[in-house]
């Protein structure tokens, strides 16, 4: 079945560090890809997506490009601030039968320190 | 703008018990998702709903019901709670589930963290 593996956490980085997480998938098809993150006590909110392979999604300098080559899609950015301490969690969607269902990687710590 | 609201935000029950989680989307967002979060541990889908109808199911147990309203709220009943169903269960609702560029985004709500004792 389909399958989403992140590295696991947790990532201690100091402010202005580059962040790397990685993520593949198992998934027949061609899936869309996501990245959700998580704040403490929060709900999940939509970081970024791509949609087709060598998409590229961005948003509040995070980005990550989807590479079907691979079945890659690892989440960059450049600076990491204390406020970008949460958990990011990959996830894939695939419309074979025609739902939106999130399939999710178990999830990634980010702590930033100042 | 307006959120995915959830209710109760927290609730406690005994083993055996039941319990109804409910959630109001999105205005005007026709699909609703529910995914259970153990402690620790990524989402796991449990059902969906579309224009009222089931669309899909995942690991949901036969414990569990659900059903989506004529106002497009949803309403997750759990009967004989386990203690191992102790977790954060979130609601997302989306504008359908599939356009031609993709699967649309699912807003989550905050969650209902359920404590069975």
């Amino acid at each position: 079945g389909d399958s989403v593996t992140q590295m696991e956490g947790p990532v201690t980085l100091s402010e202005e560090a580059f962040l790397t997480i990685n993520c593949t998938y198992t998934a027949t098809g061609y899936p869309s890809l996501f990245w959700y993150v998580q704040y403490p006590g929060e709900g999940l909110q939509l970081l970024l997506k791509a949609t087709k392979a060598d998409d590229k999604g961005s948003n509040k300098g995070f980005e990550a490009t989807y590479r079907k080559e691979t079945t890659s899609f690892h989440l960059e950015k450049g600076s990491v601030q204390v406020s970008d301490s949460a958990v990011y969690f990959c996830a894939l969607s695939r419309g074979s039968s025609n739902t939106g269902k999130l399939i999710f990687g178990q999830g990634t710590t980010l702590q930033v320190k100042p | 703008a307006a959120g995915v609201i959830q209710s109760p935000r927290h609730l406690i029950k005994e083993k055996r018990e039941t319990a109804t989680l409910k959630c109001y989307p999105i205005p005007r967002h026709d699909t609703v998702y529910w995914y259970q979060q153990g402690p620790g541990q990524d989402p796991q889908f449990l059902i969906s709903f579309y224009e009222k109808m089931q669309s899909d199911k995942g690991s949901i147990p036969d414990r569990f019901s659900a059903q989506q309203f004529s106002d497009y709220h949803s309403e997750l009943n759990m009967s004989s709670l386990e203690l191992g169903d102790s977790a954060l269960y979130f609601c997302a609702s989306s504008l359908a589930e599939w356009s031609r560029e993709g699967p649309h985004e699912q807003f989550f709500g905050p969650g209902t963290r359920l404590t069975v004792l």
